[in-house]
């Protein structure tokens, strides 16, 4: 069983640049998220999708955008990486909202 | 807005010493409480869960109250064991008119059990 998987495991860019983090599962759920961690901070969200075809801002959207590409994939994507973006990025999805989430084993970002 | 405040660690313990972190919560209405556990190089793992007052999560020795009286929601264990080593995360989610909002969570207490 797959559930949730992230890809890549681990990316450095430089401040600037722009990449694509990808995230799909294949548990038939409708709601996915991203999160990202840092150290005291605990985990932060930054966009959700309830369902296919919606997405809604987090705790801490700016700098990012999503796409719900169909029900099965949630990209985040960073337009211009900035070094307070450095943390690990965790996708996850569960079957509705409030229902207990799936984690993905998350990208470690570094942003020099 | 709703929160999730759990106690600082790092919390060290010998093997089979009893496990309390401690876990409190701000909310309107009736939220389901959850804990979720990360071992090293891992996501989250949902470990339990309680969705209404007084109710008792419980799972691999685990186990959690929600305390509504006391919005609390601690996770104990009576006898902890080296592989319990890895870093506890309490957290809720509420219902709204649309629907329920996603997991808001603390910041982790990490374990870590010595043989």
């Amino acid at each position: 069983n797959a559930g949730v998987t992230q890809t890549p495991k681990f990316q450095v860019l430089k401040t600037g640049q722009s990449m694509t983090l990808q995230c799909a599962q294949d548990m038939n759920h409708n709601s996915m998220y991203w999160y990202r961690q840092d150290p005291g901070m605990g985990l932060r969200l930054i966009y959700y999708s309830a369902s296919e075809g919606t997405t809604d801002k987090g705790e801490v959207p700016n700098g990012y955008n999503v796409s719900r590409l169909n029900k099965r994939e949630f990209s985040l994507r960073l337009e211009s990486a900035a070094p307070s973006q450095t943390s690990v990025y965790f996708c996850a999805s569960s079957e509705t909202g409030g229902s207990p989430l799936h984690f993905g084993n998350g990208t470690r970002l570094t942003v020099t | 807005g709703d929160s999730v405040t759990q106690m600082e660690g790092p919390v060290t313990l010998s093997e089979e010493a009893f496990l309390t972190i401690n876990c409190t919560y701000t909310a309107t209405g009736y939220p389901s409480l959850f804990w979720y556990v990360q071992y090293p190089g891992e996501g989250l793992q949902l470990l339990l869960k309680a969705t209404k007052a007084d109710d008792k999560g419980s799972n691999k020795g685990f186990e959690a109250t929600y305390r509504k009286e006391t919005t609390s929601f601690h996770l104990e264990k009576g006898s902890v064991q080296v592989s319990d080593s890895a870093v506890y995360f309490c957290a809720l989610s509420n219902i709204r008119n649309s629907g329920n909002t996603p997991l808001v969570f603390g910041k982790g207490t990490r374990l870590s059990v010595i043989a």
